[in-house]
């Protein structure tokens, strides 16, 4: 099956830093790529679709110059926090549209950033 | 815009009884619906998914689900819980409007407590 990975899957930071964190296709190239964000014991919420070679497509509320998103090639993906701040804490996970069928998601194993 | 309700918070049952957890959409016509388990600090695992055809749906690890049109609904089951199911459990729906089942929406997830 389709497999996405995402590193790291922890990082502490302090404030003012900024942090990337890469998603990856490793079986297969994926042209549309999500970013989800997860406080704790809540659901999932869209935070932007990044597509290849283009710019990333941001849901509202989302602010675009504080989670740069690049999307460079058709297996990796990035999204940096800019000058985190401890309300940027949070469970960030990746998702990559498959390229059969519907196009359905896989999703990464999440990465959860602490900014102190 | 569709919505996914998922009115079950926390769910605890013992090992070896039955399970199931609610799911209930609101759409204008028939989406796409997944099923989702994560476990603690992981990401999303796909259990199953309805796209369309046989209305009973079979996934991995023993679960099943149900697409009912007339009650908006697509409930998860499994005949006997295994204590490694614990875990938090997310329906999703993606409109078909979109033309494929990137955009996902998710519920807000039923944790699942099994006691052995």
């Amino acid at each position: 099956g389709a497999v996405v990975s995402q590193h790291p899957s922890w990082v502490i930071c302090k404030s003012g830093t900024s942090v990337k964190i890469e998603c990856r296709s490793l079986d297969f190239q994926a042209t549309t790529m999500f970013w989800y964000r997860q406080f704790p014991k809540q659901s999932l919420m869209l935070m932007a679709t990044s597509n290849e070679g283009s710019k990333a497509t941001y849901e509202q509320g989302v602010e675009k110059d504080k989670f740069l998103i690049n999307h460079a090639s058709l297996t990796l993906s990035t999204l940096t926090v800019t000058s985190a701040h401890p309300e940027d804490s949070s469970f960030y996970i990746c998702s990559a549209r498959g390229t059969g069928g519907i196009g359905e998601l896989f999703f990464g194993e999440g990465s959860r950033l602490t900014v102190l | 815009a569709q919505s996914v309700t998922q009115p079950d918070i926390h769910i605890t049952v013992s090992e070896g009884a039955s399970l199931e957890l609610r799911c209930n959409y609101s759409y204008g016509a028939t989406p796409y619906l997944f099923w989702y388990v994560q476990s603690p600090g992981q990401g999303l695992q796909l259990l199953l998914k309805y796209f369309s055809g046989d209305t009973l749906v079979q996934g991995i690890k023993g679960f099943e689900a149900e697409f009912k049109r007339s009650q908006s609904s697509f409930n998860l089951r499994k005949p006997s819980v295994h204590w490694s199911d614990a875990a938090e459990y997310f329906c999703a729906v993606g409109a078909r409007n979109t033309g494929t089942a990137s955009k996902l929406t998710f519920g807000t997830g039923t944790r699942l407590q099994v006691t052995l």
